[in-house]
C-alpha cells in the first residue's frame, strides 16, 4: 500500500477551465509538497503545506490534517500549467519523504 | 542569487565504472536531498545530508551507493560499479533548514 495516494493520473482540460489534484495519505506528517515537473524534466516546488492553506499565483493549495487530504487547485488554467504535479509527505520530523505517482496535467487551448 | 547546481547534467557510464554526481545547494542553504526518478516511475527519496552529516540514508541503496556533503564544496552521490539499473534521473534539492525545497535541474545517467 503506498503512503501517499493522488489522484486522477491523468487529467486533461480546456483553457480557463478550475482544476482540482487531490493527495490522500495514510501517515502522520510533519509537512506535505506540491511539486511540479515539466515535461523537460524540471522540478518545481511550489507549495509546502503543514496546515491550512496557501495560494500562490493562479494555484492554491490546501490540507486537511485529520482527514490527511490535500488538494492543489488551478484557477483559470493555461496551456504553460500542462505538467505533471506530484504530492510530497514529510514524515518522521521531517527526514523521510514519499512521493505520490503523480497528476499528468494536460490544458487544451 | 543561483539556484541549486547539478553537473553533470547527462553522464553515460559503461557497467562496472563508477559515476558522481556533484550538487551545489542554493547559497545559504545547509540541507541538501537527493532523490532518483527511474524511467517512467515516480521520485524516491534517496538520502538527507547536512553539512559534514548524513541524517537519513534510508531510501539508499545499500550497496555501492554513498552520498557525502563535506564543509567545502558541493554535495557528491556516488555509485560504484554501476550496473543498467541504476541509469536514471537524479535530482539533488536543498533548503534552508526543513522548509521549502529547491530543485536542481537533474543529471540524467545511462549505464551502457
Amino acid at each position: 500500500k503506498n503512503e501517499v495516494e493522488q489522484s486522477p493520473q491523468n487529467l486533461t482540460a480546456q483553457e480557463g477551465e478550475f482544476i482540482t489534484i487531490n493527495c490522500s495519505y495514510s501517515v502522520g506528517i510533519s509537512a506535505l509538497h506540491w511539486l511540479q515537473q515539466h515535461p523537460g524534466g524540471g522540478i518545481v516546488s511550489l507549495f509546502m503545506l503543514s496546515s491550512g492553506k496557501k495560494k500562490h499565483g493562479r494555484l492554491i493549495a490546501t490540507i486537511n490534517i485529520q482527514e490527511k487530504h490535500s488538494s492543489l487547485h488551478i484557477t483559470a488554467s493555461h496551456p504553460r500549467d500542462s505538467a505533471v504535479y506530484i504530492c510530497v509527505i514529510g514524515v518522521n520530523t521531517g527526514n523521510q519523504f514519499y512521493f505520490g505517482t503523480g497528476t499528468s496535467l494536460t490544458v487544451i487551448p | 542569487n543561483a539556484g541549486v547546481m547539478q553537473n553533470p547534467r547527462h553522464l553515460v557510464r559503461r557497467r562496472g565504472q563508477e559515476a558522481r554526481l556533484r550538487c551545489s545547494p542554493m547559497k545559504g542553504h545547509s540541507h541538501v536531498y537527493w532523490y532518483r526518478q527511474l524511467p517512467e516511475e515516480g521520485l524516491k527519496f534517496m538520502v538527507y545530508l547536512q553539512k559534514e552529516n548524513i541524517i537519513d540514508e534510508s531510501g539508499m541503496p545499500k550497496e555501492r551507493f554513498s552520498a557525502e556533503f563535506p564543509k567545502e564544496g558541493p554535495s557528491i552521490l556516488r555509485i560504484q560499479q554501476v550496473v543498467r539499473g541504476d541509469s536514471a534521473a537524479y535530482f539533488c534539492a536543498s533548503s534552508f533548514f526543513q522548509e521549502t525545497q529547491y530543485f536542481g535541474p537533474g543529471t540524467r545517467l545511462l549505464v551502457l
